[in-house]
């Protein structure tokens, strides 16, 4: 049973630019969530997907957006690159109608973004 | 707003040595709380959750942790340090209104355990 599978796990891009980081969920989960993991910090809520919409967002600006797909996949763009965006984007997947107390997310190794 | 407090950014114990590590929470409701340890180059593992059952909760790898409400912590300690154990722990915190599924976590600033031989 794969885990979450995220790509590229590694990528370069300087100031300015554009970037799409991908996201497929674990096998039977239908809800994706984004974080970023700056260096030496924790990992901070981006925002949330399910059914193909945008559930929750924490506090980022409009740079970052996404999607999920009909297949729960999901996708992280980040537009105007600054020097700040630099970090580990992680993804976490869920089973979002397992409810109450037994939910659990499930993280993948993360996208390590450097820009320059 | 909730936020989590992990005092020390790095612990450093001796291999057979108790492992302490404190977490501090701030929520306005009963929170759901969590123990998630990252090691390098990974992403984040679910060691333990409190979800309003046990107070005590026990996790994998032979980590457990108490929630003490009157204090406000959920420190997470393991008996003996082994050198596996050598990374960063996150402590985390979520409202438990959408269930432990769907809801976005407020994450502490980790720990780093270095364990000696």
């Amino acid at each position: 049973d794969a885990g979450v599978t995220q790509s590229p796990t590694h990528l370069i891009k300087t100031r300015g630019q554009q970037v799409t980081l991908r996201c497929s969920p674990k096998s039977g989960h239908d809800t994706v969530s984004w974080y970023q993991q700056a260096l030496g910090q924790g990992p901070q809520f981006i925002f949330q997907y399910y059914e193909e919409e945008e559930r929750q967002r924490g506090n980022f600006p409009d740079r970052f957006s996404g999607h999920q797909f009909p297949n729960y996949s999901s996708e992280l763009n980040v537009n105007a690159l600054l020097l700040g965006d630099s970090a580990l984007y992680l993804c976490a997947s869920s089973l979002l109608g397992s409810g109450g107390a037994s939910g659990e997310l499930f993280f993948g190794e993360g996208s390590r973004l450097t820009v320059l | 707003a909730q936020s989590v407090t992990q005092l020390g950014s790095h612990v450093s114990v001796s291999e057979g040595a108790l492992v302490l590590l404190r977490c501090n929470y701030s929520s306005s409701v009963p929170p759901y709380l969590f123990w998630y340890v990252q090691y390098p180059n990974q992403g984040l593992q679910l060691l333990l959750k409190y979800t309003s059952a046990a107070t005590l909760v026990k996790g994998i790898n032979g980590f457990e942790a108490e929630f003490k409400k009157s204090e406000t912590s959920f420190h997470l300690t393991k008996p003996s340090a082994h050198m596996s154990d050598a990374a960063e722990y996150f402590c985390a915190v979520s409202d438990p209104g959408l269930g432990a599924a769907g809801n976005k976590l407020t994450f502490g600033g980790g720990t780093r355990v270095l364990v000696k031989p």
